[in-house]
């Protein structure tokens, strides 16, 4: 099974600054990288897959980067509506398909 | 625009059988989508179950595999879980989802799923 390990849990951040997340694959997943957007009581939403590549209506100021075991999922300035948790995936290894453990970003 | 809506009981008792349905709406599940089962306990983080395609191939968690059962009822077009054996441990929102490649293109709403006698 392929681990993903996210950092850091928390990340206060204030609107307008930059956020930048961590993603650490426990092996290469080459850039079978995707990531989320999960706000509470709702279900996650596709930001990013194939690491770098915004899903159809996702604004330009997220963007991801990174290939192999180490990757990062950036929002440039942060809107009131971006405080949500982060989580990312990959789909390099179906056997499981495997989950970070999520980063909040919150108000600071 | 593909939706999904999760449904079943709430609540299952320790040993029972949590059984639900996701129904498709706005696209086929004969399409080239995979249709998955992905859980999260309450403040934790997302577990993917496993996924079934049109075909009815399936792939499963190993960590989960000998009591969980997908299975697709085209005609109707929908899919379903069953995990067999339920503990407290099972207890997690359960969301049904469409993935084209690996990742989740499509989510339902999520179905909390309370394990309690």
């Amino acid at each position: 099974e392929i681990v993903m390990t996210q950092s850091p849990a928390t990340l206060s951040v204030s609107p307008g600054e930059r956020a930048t997340l961590s993603c650490r694959a426990s092996q290469s997943v080459r850039t079978n990288l995707a990531w989320y957007q999960q706000k509470p009581g709702q279900a996650p939403r596709l930001l990013i897959f194939g690491s770098y590549t915004r899903a159809t209506g996702v604004p330009a100021r997220f963007s991801g980067t990174g290939s192999g075991t180490e990757f990062t999922l950036t929002i440039s300035s942060l809107q009131s509506e971006d405080f949500a948790v982060y989580h990312c995936q990959q789909y390099h290894n179906w056997s499981p398909l495997t989950f970070g453990g999520g980063t909040k970003v919150e108000i600071k | 625009q593909v939706q999904l809506q999760e449904s079943g009981p709430g609540l299952v008792k320790p040993s029972g059988t949590l059984s639900l349905t996701c129904a498709v709406s706005g696209g086929s599940i004969s399409s080239s989508n995979w249709w998955s089962w992905v859980r999260q306990p309450p403040g934790k983080g997302l577990e993917w179950i496993g996924e079934i395609n049109h075909s009815g191939s399936t792939n499963y968690n190993p960590s989960l595999k000998s009591r969980v059962t997908i299975s697709v009822d085209k005609s109707r077009n929908q899919f379903s879980l069953k995990v067999n054996s339920v503990t407290a441990a099972d207890t997690a929102v359960y969301y049904c989802g469409g993935n084209y490649g690996g990742h989740f293109d499509y989510w339902g709403q999520g179905t909390l799923v309370t394990v309690s006698s």
